[in-house]
This record gives structure tokens, C-alpha cells and sequence, in this order.
């Protein structure tokens, strides 16, 4: 089955405890991103990466780092969480292929609660 | 000013109404449009694109203006189910960067 898994689901952390949110993708899918989703705001872009090494920041980059060695994953790194990260955070990927309609697969999302 | 825009809503109507939406985007230079579906608390999922020429999915019918930089949804004969937030999204140039209007909540009542 086509997927995006994110990790972990939910957390509730403390300001300044460095914490990894997961993702991963098994579509084979050059494009992946990462947003957060708040109240009134809609879903930002945060960091993106066109492929394997290649990555760039988004509309909201403050605060986080990502990384990507291999394909499939692309973890969403808070070094020093705040309590203005407290979010909905989802992971979506898409290919990059010519035809295909650009569709974005999205994650279950990460709800991360920063006290 | 948003990259994309939408009337937040909510938009109460009964089943069986007919219900449009419209989105605007700022970019002239955006390539690709789509509709997403969230429920509450859920990802996104993809309704459908919106192609130039206009596009139909059952119940739903999606069309783009150009010149005037705006999208809208059109669900006819609304079914409980349809109960939602529609996000509009509009892809840049680039295709680096998928801009989310902010959504728009309908509430299908019996």
C-alpha cells in the first residue's frame, strides 16, 4: 500500500528537549516536505527537498532542521523546542516524474504539544 | 498578502444544496491547482486538480480563471458526507512550493 508514515503521532515535550519527528515514504517519490498546520493559518511549508541531498527551506524554516541521506525518509529535526512550535505537523510527498498530476500524499500528521 | 486565499467559511447548507466555493491566488505564474479534502483532525486528501479547461468528478466540478487568478468548487446535490474543510492549493513555478489557502468549512446538515 501507497504510504506516508509519519513518528511519533502525538508527543508532548519540553522547551528545549531535542526531539526527531520521522517520515517516511515507500512511493519511490523525488519531493518531499514538511508543514505545519495551525489555527487560522492554513499549512506552511517548513523545509522541502527535491531529492536524495537536496534540501531547501520553506515558508517557516526557523526552529527546525531536516536532513536527506536516502529516498524514503525525511526527518524533521526541533534542536531546541519552543512553545510556539506547538503544532499539527504533516509530511507529504510526490513525484516529480512528467505526467503524473503533482498530487501531494500526506502523512497521518504530528501533533506535538511543547510546554 | 496570502499566496492563496479563501473565505473561511463555514458554509451550513442543507442536503441536497448546491454549494461553490472560490479561491484566489496572487502568483501569476502558478502552474498547477488543486482541490484537498481535510476532516477534522486528518490529512489532507486529493478531491481533484483543476485543469484550465475545467473538470468534472461526479458531483464536483472544478474550474480555473486565469485572468482573474481564481479557482472554485462546485458540489451539487450535497451529501452528509461532504462535511469537511476544502483547501484550496495552488503549485508555484518551480513546483518546489505548494501554497495552502487557509480552508474553507462546510457543514452539511440533514
Amino acid at each position: 500500500e501507497a504510504q506516508v508514515t509519519q513518528n511519533p503521532r502525538y508527543l508532548i515535550t519540553v522547551t528545549g528537549k531535542k526531539l526527531t519527528v520521522t517520515c517516511s515514504q515507500n512511493m519511490n517519490h523525488e519531493y518531499m516536505s514538511w508543514y505545519r498546520q495551525d489555527p487560522g493559518l492554513g499549512l506552511r511549508q517548513i523545509y522541502y527537498s527535491m531529492n536524495v541531498e537536496v534540501t531547501d527551506k520553506g515558508d517557516v524554516p526557523e526552529g527546525y532542521k531536516v536532513s536527506r541521506k536516502e529516498k524514503r525518509n525525511f526527518p524533521l529535526i526541533l534542536e531546541s523546542p519552543s512553545p510556539n512550535q506547538t503544532s499539527l505537523y504533516f509530511c507529504a510527498s510526490s513525484s516529480l516524474t512528467g505526467g503524473d498530476t503533482g498530487e501531494l500524499f500526506f502523512g497521518e500528521g504530528s501533533r506535538l504539544t511543547v510546554l | 498578502r496570502k499566496e492563496v486565499e479563501q473565505d473561511p467559511g463555514p458554509f451550513n447548507v442543507p442536503e441536497g444544496a448546491t454549494v461553490a466555493f472560490n479561491c484566489t491566488y496572487s502568483n501569476s505564474a502558478s502552474q498547477s491547482f488543486f482541490w484537498y479534502r481535510q476532516d477534522c483532525r486528518k490529512e489532507p486528501k486529493l478531491l481533484m486538480s483543476v485543469y484550465s479547461s475545467g473538470n468534472e468528478d461526479g458531483r464536483f466540478t472544478a474550474q480555473l480563471n486565469r485572468a482573474s487568478q481564481y479557482i472554485s468548487l462546485l458540489i451539487r446535490d450535497s451529501k452528509l458526507s461532504d462535511s469537511a474543510t476544502y483547501l484550496c492549493v495552488v503549485n508555484g513555478y518551480n513546483f518546489n512550493k505548494f501554497y495552502f489557502g487557509s480552508g474553507t468549512k462546510l457543514n452539511v446538515k440533514p
